[in-house]
């Protein structure tokens, strides 16, 4: 059982690039949430999502865009770099919207350059 | 503007003793308080979490303290270990939902053998 599972571990990007953080998840979680987390600054959600086909923003959504086009798939994609999105981005799944465990992957850690 | 203010941003204790980390919340709505553990490289995971019809909760050597009135919840470790040594983070939500989790910005824990 893998649980929360992101790829790539670690991405260096140009200023202006873009990528796709990949997330999948192996437990039948129909929600699925997006962090970033800062040195000091605790976690941030960034996007969220209640089931598939349905998605919404979260605290920190300027400069990112989601897709859930399934269960077991969340990823988030960076459109146009920018240096401010240099951060460690934690993908998460839970069973239920409340009162229920977060289950977070190992995280992808992103440097703009 | 921080709704979950955490304290302190780093401890230090002997292993054997007893580590305290003190959370303190501005939104009296808030009703569900979990803790989450995080070692280095890894995703933060649920260690324990309280509601606040209950002043009190223990798993093991982790126990959860919550004063309603004061605004405050407290993690206390008991019998600190090395394996212990990670950051902790508070949280708080209305509710219990998950996409209004408010997060500490976290305490990092060491624990000297």
């Amino acid at each position: 059982n893998a649980g929360v599972t992101q790829t790539p571990k670690f991405r260096i990007l140009k200023i202006g690039q873009s990528m796709t953080l990949q997330c999948t998840q192996d437990m039948n979680h129909n929600y699925m949430y997006w962090y970033r987390q800062d040195p000091g600054m605790g976690l941030k959600l960034i996007y969220y999502s209640v089931g598939a086909g349905i998605t919404d923003k979260g605290e920190v959504p300027n400069g990112y865009n989601v897709s859930r086009s399934t269960t077991e798939d969340f990823p988030l994609r960076l459109e146009l770099a920018a240096p401010s999105q240099t951060s460690v981005y934690f993908c998460a799944s839970s069973s239920t919207g409340l009162n229920s465990p977060l289950h977070f992957g190992n995280g992808t850690r992103l440097t703009v350059t | 503007q921080q709704q979950v203010k955490q304290s302190p941003q780093s401890l230090i204790v002997q292993k054997g003793g007893i580590s305290i980390i003190n959370c303190a919340y501005e939104n009296t709505a808030f009703d569900y308080f979990p803790w989450y553990q995080q070692f280095p490289g890894k995703g933060p995971a649920l260690l324990i979490a309280i509601r606040p019809d209950v002043s009190e909760k223990k798993e093991g050597r982790f126990t959860i303290s919550f004063n309603k009135s004061a605004k405050q919840f407290s993690l206390h470790i008991m019998d600190s270990q090395p394996g212990d040594s990670a950051t902790y983070f508070c949280a708080a939500s209305n509710a219990g939902n998950n996409r209004k989790l408010i997060w500490g910005l976290g305490t990092s824990l060491g624990v000297n053998p």
